[in-house]
């Protein structure tokens, strides 16, 4: 199985800072023949279902924010959020489809 | 406008079975893969199984902590994805969210409770 391991588990941020959380899997989820790398990043707030923000690594799913951005390859991953905003706080996981699916165990974003 | 609505959450004691359903709207359901993924208490997201559509062999394919006890089926007549659980744990305890896809999830239902215990 492929883990996915995110840090930090939180960060606290101020308002209109950039976040950055880190997403590193145990083996590639670099496909090679097509060059993709099978990575995504989901947003979930409390009482509320995941959100899809970013696939292929660096995809914006449409109609998310251009200040959300993925970023990485092969086994290492950034999430960066450039200028936080309030209703950016939630829980943020990384997620693996290389081989069927895994999360990391999450990452929580408060503001400062 | 897509939907997908679960059900059939509620309370059980170890050992025994529940059924979720997920009905969803607003996309050709036939054409989908569809996932269930849960959250339990204080921890993260794990996926709990997928299952493909029938034109692409209807396959389903489970992690190992549900492989054996949890079945993922569907009535395309019906727009209805069924999560299948028996020999329930404690460890089972979780909301259960239906998802389209079977890598990408880009559609969730709100979710529904399971709760396992004596």
């Amino acid at each position: 199985d492929i883990v996915m391991t995110q840090s930090p588990d939180s960060l606290v941020v101020s308002l209109g800072e950039r976040a950055t959380i880190n997403c590193k899997s145990s083996q590639s989820v670099l496909y090679s023949s097509n060059n993709k790398n099978y990575l995504a990043w989901y947003q979930q707030k409390p009482g509320q279902p995941p959100k899809l923000l970013i696939y292929w690594a660096s995809t914006r799913q449409s109609g998310v924010p251009d200040r959300f951005s993925g970023s990485g390859s092969g086994t290492d991953f950034t999430l960066t959020i450039s200028g936080l905003q309030a209703e950016d706080v939630a829980v943020y996981y990384c997620q693996q489809y290389y081989t069927f699916l895994t999360f990391g165990g999450g990452t929580k974003v408060e503001i400062k | 406008e897509v939907q997908l609505v679960e059900s059939g959450g509620g309370f059980v004691k170890p050992g025994g079975s529940l059924r979720l359903s997920c009905a969803v709207s607003g996309f050709t359901f036939s054409n989908a893969w569809m996932s269930w993924v849960r959250l339990a208490p204080g921890k993260g997201l794990e996926w709990v199984g997928r299952i493909k559509s029938k034109a692409d062999d209807g396959t389903t394919e489970y992690p190992a902590p549900v492989k054996g006890r949890f079945t993922i089926s569907r009535d395309d007549s019906e727009n209805t994805l069924y999560l299948q659980m028996n020999s329930l744990k404690t460890e089972d305890t979780a909301v259960y969210y239906c998802a389209r896809g079977v890598g990408v999830l880009d559609y969730w239902g709100q979710g529904t409770l399971v709760t396992v215990s004596s």
